[in-house]
């Protein structure tokens, strides 16, 4: 099975803040990446599929960039409803694992 | 509006077993790759077990392999997960979810653009 890592595990931030989040697979992936967000109590969103494309309806500050290994998650400007657990998930392989999570706290 | 919409979680003993439905609307069922996927408390998402559009083809995790059965029902547009022999580690939040095909010049990706609510599977005696 492909592993993920984050980091960080989790990140404290301000509104107005641009926050990176990394994601690195235990083999190349090429760029068979996806985004998710998670609110508590509530399923995963995605917000970033095939490394780099922005899921229709979410916000142009988040980005993401990457292939082979090492993946981005680039959020602009932090707003209100931004702070969340971030996972990223690859669908190179089955199973399509995720990664531990980064969780975003308000400072 | 496309919709995912889980039942059967509860409360189970260690042993015993449960069927989850996740009864879908909106979309063309028999189009899409189907998947169930788990959450344990705090934790984050663990895949469990996927099916074809057609029924042809499953997966499932090795945690999970001869214990749980996923099906569909195409006719009914509702996915189901029979679980058996269950341990306290199976205990979690399980989230069906449409897996959808995005193709560019190149290459064709997939990822879960819907998800279901969650339904609370409890392992306990």
């Amino acid at each position: 099975d492909i592993q993920l890592t984050q980091s960080p595990s989790s990140l404290s931030a301000s509104v107005g803040d641009r926050v990176t989040i990394t994601c690195r697979a235990s083999q190349s992936i090429s760029t068979y990446l996806n985004w998710y967000q998670q609110k508590p109590g509530k399923a995963p969103d995605v917000l970033i599929y095939a490394a780099s494309n922005l899921q229709s309806g979410v916000p142009s500050r988040f980005s993401g960039s990457g292939s082979g290994t090492d993946f981005t998650l680039t959020i602009s400007s932090l707003q209100p409803e931004d702070f969340a657990t971030y996972y990223c998930q690859q669908s190179y392989s089955t199973p399509r694992t995720f990664g531990p999570g980064t969780k975003l706290e308000i400072k | 509006e496309v919709q995912l919409v889980e039942s059967g979680g509860g409360l189970v003993q260690p042993g015993g077993s449960l069927r989850l439905s996740c009864v879908a609307s909106g979309f063309t069922f028999s189009g899409y790759n189907m998947h169930w996927v788990r959450q344990a408390p705090g934790k984050g998402p663990k895949y469990v077990s996927a099916i074809a559009g057609d029924g042809g083809s499953t997966y499932y995790a090795n945690s999970v392999k001869g214990r749980f059965t996923i099906s569909r029902d195409n006719s009914k547009n509702t996915l189901y997960l029979q679980m058996g022999s269950l341990r306290a580690e199976d205990m979690a939040v399980y989230f069906c979810a449409r897996e959808r095909e995005y193709c560019d010049s190149t290459k064709c990706y997939l990822y879960f653009d819907y998800w279901g609510q969650g339904t609370l599977v409890t392992v306990s005696s």
